[in-house]
């Protein structure tokens, strides 16, 4: 059974500060990582996709990257209170390329508090 | 343009009874998807279109679920009967391409279904 873990929060880091958001996967053979931010009642929205060891930087967004450590994490620097909500962690599949069929965490809660 | 669409956004049924979710992809976009989540428990792949064939339809939970594509556009998602266990929140997802890692998935906002 192909697993996505994360810790359920909450999460909580003052304003301006640096929220770190940590996933392990079970499946070392998945190629694909992604970070979806979920607001309450809202879909899931793509934040950062990762797919080579290291590190990648988008804005205030960096994904870091660790397959033999089976390790994502994604860290927000100088945290808004909008960024609030619920961080899913998505692991995905096959050299093949089917990148979508995801398995996911039950992610994470962030509270950015003003 | 507009996103992925889904109705309706809620729905309330007993146990036994039938109920067909829909989604609108975005225009175009020949991949979608249908994802569960249940209450407190992960999101849950169950099935992938490609225009109006299925890709992959190893996550439907059981034969109580049947899914559609006609003319690859729309899709629909019928439960019958419905159970307890299905009550939760479905979302669909299209995409452009499902290889292109710059081609993200695109949610709507989800069908919570109740069952009672």
């Amino acid at each position: 059974q192909k697993e996505v873990e994360q810790n359920s929060g909450p999460l909580s880091v003052p304003e301006g500060a640096i929220a770190s958001l940590n996933c392990t996967y079970s499946d070392r053979g998945s190629q694909s990582f992604f970070w979806y931010r979920q607001y309450s009642g809202k879909s899931p929205e793509l934040i950062m996709f990762i797919y080579s060891n290291g590190d990648k930087e988008d804005g205030r967004f960096t994904a870091q990257l660790n397959k033999a450590s089976q390790y994502v994490s994604l860290l927000i620097r100088d945290s808004q209170p909008s960024d609030s909500a619920t961080y899913l962690c998505a692991v995905g599949g096959d050299n093949a390329g089917n990148n979508r069929k995801l398995i996911w965490g039950l992610g994470t809660s962030l509270a950015v508090n003003p | 343009e507009a996103g992925v669409t889904q109705f309706p956004s809620h729905s309330v049924i007993e146990k036994g009874q039938t109920v067909t979710l829909r989604c609108d992809p975005i225009s175009g976009h020949d991949n979608l998807y249908w994802y569960r989540r249940v209450m407190g428990k992960e999101i849950k792949f169950l099935l992938h279109f490609v225009k109006e064939s299925k890709q992959d339809e190893s996550g439907m939970p059981n034969n109580r679920f049947l899914a559609e594509r006609t003319g690859g556009t729309y899709s629909t998602l019928k439960v019958q009967p419905a159970e307890l266990e299905d009550s939760g929140v479905y979302f669909c997802a299209s995409s452009p391409d499902s290889g292109n890692y710059n081609s993200p998935l695109h949610f709507g906002n989800g069908t919570r279904l109740t069952v009672t």
